[in-house]
């Protein structure tokens, strides 16, 4: 089945340190996005991508990094310079013509110690 | 700037009733208004979605209506049901860029 796998589901991190989320799909979709999600704050938009090797900032980019080496894959990094990093991160892709349909992940929550 | 609004912030209905979620947009070039379901722990499912030239949708027991000039649409749930409990979301893009509301906690009481 086509779908979009994110990694890993539940992380802990240390204060200080950097991790990077997994985002891989095999929809064949050109955009990818990050979306972090906050009780009572919905999705706010950190990067996007519309094609390979390309990717722009979001709302709410600081303290954050991705790369786009492949069609399939948009890993985000959150660094330690994201000050309040705790939150459930969404990863999503889009056709390339059509109907508009985002698709997501299962997303990955990621809890700071 | 909150491009899309939406209310209530959370919604508790008796099984069998009427769920009613609200949206409001700014943008008039917004030309694609989804909704997604999403359950604890799990990423957001397209549930339906409109586009402005039309007034209203309904697929199964879930219709959007939508009022072009007065810039809202809203989520009904016909006959409520306790497996309907989830947060709804509704967001408006163009092109590629889409736009989220903040979410509606719906509890439907059996």
């Amino acid at each position: 089945d086509g779908g979009i796998t994110q990694s890993p589901k539940y992380l802990f991190r240390k204060e200080g340190q950097n991790v990077t989320l997994s985002c891989e799909q095999n929809l064949n979709h050109d955009a990818m996005y990050w979306y972090r999600q906050d009780p009572g704050q919905g999705l706010r938009l950190i990067y996007y991508s519309q094609i390979v090797n390309d990717f722009q900032k979001g709302d709410i980019a600081e303290g954050y990094s991705v790369s786009r080496e492949k069609k399939e894959s948009f890993p985000l990094t959150v660094t330690s310079a994201q000050k309040n990093p705790t939150a459930f991160y969404l990863c999503a892709s889009i056709q390339p013509t059509g109907a508009n349909v985002l698709t997501f992940g299962a997303g990955s929550r990621l809890t700071v110690l | 700037q909150q491009q899309v609004k939406q209310s209530p912030q959370s919604l508790i209905v008796q099984k069998g009733g009427i769920s009613i979620i609200n949206c409001a947009y700014e943008n008039t070039a917004f030309d694609y208004f989804p909704w997604y379901q999403q359950f604890p722990g799990k990423g957001p499912a397209l549930l339906i979605a409109i586009r402005p030239d039309v007034s209203e949708k309904k697929e199964g027991r879930f219709t959007i209506s939508f009022n072009k000039s007065a810039k809202q649409f809203s989520l009904h749930i016909m006959d409520s049901q306790p497996g309907d409990s989830a947060t709804y979301f509704c967001a408006a893009s163009r092109g590629n860029q889409f736009y989220f509301g903040t979410g509606t906690s719906l509890t439907v009481i059996p």
